[in-house]
């Protein structure tokens, strides 16, 4: 299957620690957008990254921060960890803004 | 900044029974997509419309894009169990990031 991929699946850190979230695209797509998903709400959207470039972002603050890799992999990195970052976060695939798909979530909880 | 807002929060139907979800915005949409979330499970791409007055079928599923492309529903007819979940819009609004409403939570009585 070449659908999305995120790593890992479930983390647990502590309040101030920093993390590390992988995505690995659907084959063809070339963009990688990431989002917040809090419990009973809408995904929200952090970022979008295109030819290694961040292209747009979201109301997140300078602590969450990404990168893409020349193989359309990303990395959403997030610093200084707070108990409210704790949800799902998702990656979604695509080729340039269409046929958008989302990968599993990495499901964050922050103690 | 884009919004789309996405009425109504909650719906709770008994097996059989029609559902509708409405998304709304006070700007004028490129194009409206909407998404399938099964409980613990991740947003599924279900469609996406372009122009304007748009009616796509899914089986029992009618989406609807509005004449101003400021509105988008979805219903279901006959809704079934395996029709639990949230149902999300989103947009692309005029810039590329997809922007999504706060979802239906659809839960069904067999």
């Amino acid at each position: 299957d070449a659908g999305v991929t995120q790593s890992p699946t479930h983390l647990i850190k502590t309040r101030g620690q920093q993390v590390t979230l992988r995505c690995s695209p659907k084959s063809g797509h070339d963009t990688v957008s990431w989002y917040q998903q809090a419990l009973g709400q809408g995904p929200q959207f952090i970022f979008q990254y295109y030819e290694e470039e961040e292209r747009q972002r979201g109301n997140f603050p300078d602590r969450f921060s990404g990168h893409q890799f020349p193989n359309y992999s990303s990395e959403l990195n997030v610093n200084a960890l707070l108990l409210g970052d704790s949800a799902l976060y998702l990656c979604a695939s695509s080729l340039r803004d269409y046929g958008y798909t989302f990968g599993s979530g990495t499901r964050l909880t922050v103690v | 900044g884009q919004q789309v807002m996405q009425i109504p929060q909650y719906q709770h139907v008994q097996e059989g029974e029609d559902f509708t979800t409405y998304c709304n915005s006070s700007t004028t949409l490129s194009n409206i997509q909407w998404y399938k979330q099964r409980p613990g499970g991740h947003p599924v791409f279900l469609i996406q419309l372009v122009k304007s007055g748009e009616v796509k079928k899914q089986k029992r599923l009618t989406f609807q894009f509005g004449e101003a492309k400021k509105n988008s529903s979805l219903h279901i007819t006959a809704t079934q169990t395996t029709d639990v979940g949230t149902y999300f819009c989103a947009s692309q609004g005029g810039s590329e990031k997809l922007v999504f409403g706060k979802g239906t939570k659809l839960t069904v009585n067999p």
